[in-house]
């Protein structure tokens, strides 16, 4: 069965500063990779996702993950830190269907 | 904006109410879900539908009922809950069928906040 870990329940940056979410999968097969964002009281919106093809992946408000086998990895990372990018972070791998998630990172920005 | 539309946002019911939380979308997907989310914790998978087929229940107790009346829309009946059923209900769908990218990305509603009082 597949699953992902996120190193790090809580992440606190300063404004502008580089942000870096660690996520690692476990798949018996090639995993379908996602990011989704959670606002304070809000759903949860898609950030970005690998499937197949380019390993460095691109998602909305600046952020991108790069996929490494090598390493089963997949974190997110954004150059510059904005306060609008405090939320929950989860990261998900999906098969037929069944996607399951990583028990989330708090991003904290401090201005 | 998202495409899966859940109402009533909020609810707050009794134990011994029945209530029900609906969710559409109409992009033609024909998998739907339902995740039920407590605070600080990732979603936890619920139901599936496919084709508006009953295709996975992980074992939730029977007081929640799904129902999946055509392709667009999902529906969770609520009756006799108890307060530690309160959490964010959420919805969500994808395709189920064509290139495996299309049907395993998940697009989730806004999500229905229950209180059980």
């Amino acid at each position: 069965a597949q699953s992902v870990t996120q190193l790090g329940s809580h992440v606190s940056v300063s404004e502008g500063a580089l942000v870096l979410l660690r996520c690692n999968y476990s798949s018996s097969v090639p995993p379908y990779l996602f990011w989704y964002v959670q606002y304070p009281n809000q759903g949860l919106q898609l950030l970005l996702k690998y499937t197949t093809g380019a390993t460095l992946v691109k998602g909305i408000n600046g952020f991108e993950a790069e996929f490494k086998k090598s390493e089963t990895s997949f974190h997110l990372t954004k150059p510059s830190a904005h306060m609008s990018d405090a939320a929950e972070y989860f990261c998900a791998v999906s098969l037929n269907n069944d996607m399951r998630f990583g028990a989330g990172t708090r991003l904290t920005v401090k201005p | 904006d998202t495409e899966v539309t859940q109402t009533p946002k909020h609810l707050v019911m009794g134990m011994t109410n029945k209530k029900s939380l609906k969710c559409e979308q109409h992009m033609g997907h024909r998998a739907m879900y339902w995740y039920k989310q407590k605070a600080k914790k990732p979603p936890e998978l619920m139901f599936v539908y496919s084709y508006e087929k009953l295709s996975i229940n992980e074992s939730v107790p029977s007081r929640f009922s799904p129902e999946c009346p055509n392709s667009s829309l999902l529906n969770l009946h609520l009756h006799a809950l108890q307060p530690e059923d309160s959490a964010l209900y959420l919805c969500a769908s994808s395709q189920e069928s064509g290139p495996l990218e299309g049907r395993n990305t998940i697009y989730f509603g806004e999500g229905s906040w229950l209180t059980v009082v």
